[in-house]
């Protein structure tokens, strides 16, 4: 069974510091990794994906991946309030290439 | 990114009813998904909806439960049957963008509630 574990927080880190976020997945043919934010009461949103060994850059956010040892993180600096929301990891497998997701880390930005 | 959209926004029903969610985008898409999001939970892939073929589901879902329709590239529907309390959530659609990595993008969701 296919599974995504997220840390479920809540995480609450001071304006203008480095949230890091984590998450580990169990299927070693997943090809590529996603995260979502999710403000309350909206759908998610894609604000980084990552399919290779390694950190991506945009903006603020650094995604990064090891697939060794299948783990992939989200790093968010110059944290700002409206950063607080819940963050999604997915990962996407099989032919059809749907997504796994994991519970969600809340994170909370205080100002 | 597509433009999605999803009716009703919102519903209350009473329990035993049926109610059909439509999912509506702006551009031809191949792939379309149905979710299912629990209060405080994660999201749940119900089905995967193809143009042309029979949905698939996946593990704890069933077709006499969770029909699905998708008579072309730009629209879907999931109909929710014989709701109970338990099938209170955000449904939720999405589409894979196309480009062959995976990402897909969400719709804004249908609020059920089911007295």
């Amino acid at each position: 069974q296919k599974e995504v574990e997220q840390n479920s927080g809540p995480l609450s880190v001071p304006e203008g510091a480095i949230a890091s976020l984590n998450c580990t997945y169990s299927d070693r043919g997943s090809q590529s990794f996603f995260w979502y934010r999710q403000y309350s009461g909206k759908s998610p949103e894609l604000i980084m994906f990552i399919y290779s060994n390694g950190d991506k850059e945009d903006g603020r956010f650094t995604a990064q991946l090891n697939k060794a040892s299948q783990y992939v993180s989200l790093l968010i600096r110059d944290s700002q309030p409206s950063d607080s929301a819940t963050y999604l990891c997915a990962a996407s497998s099989g032919s059809a290439r749907q997504l796994t997701f994991g519970s969600g880390t809340q994170l909370t930005v205080l100002p | 990114s597509a433009v999605i959209s999803q009716k009703p926004s919102r519903d209350i029903c009473q329990r035993g009813t049926s109610l059909t969610i439509q999912c509506q985008v702006d551009s031809q898409v191949t792939m379309m998904f149905w979710y299912r999001q629990q209060p405080g939970q994660s999201l749940t892939l119900i089905a995967t909806a193809n143009q042309g073929s029979e949905a698939t589901y996946e593990s704890g879902f069933v077709i006499d439960k969770f029909p699905i329709s998708r008579p072309n590239l730009t629209f879907s529907t999931l109909t929710v049957s014989n709701m109970s309390p338990e099938d209170s959530s955000i449904y939720l659609c999405s589409v894979e963008s196309g480009r062959g990595i995976g990402e897909q993008f969400f719709g804004p969701g249908t609020r059920l509630t089911v007295l």
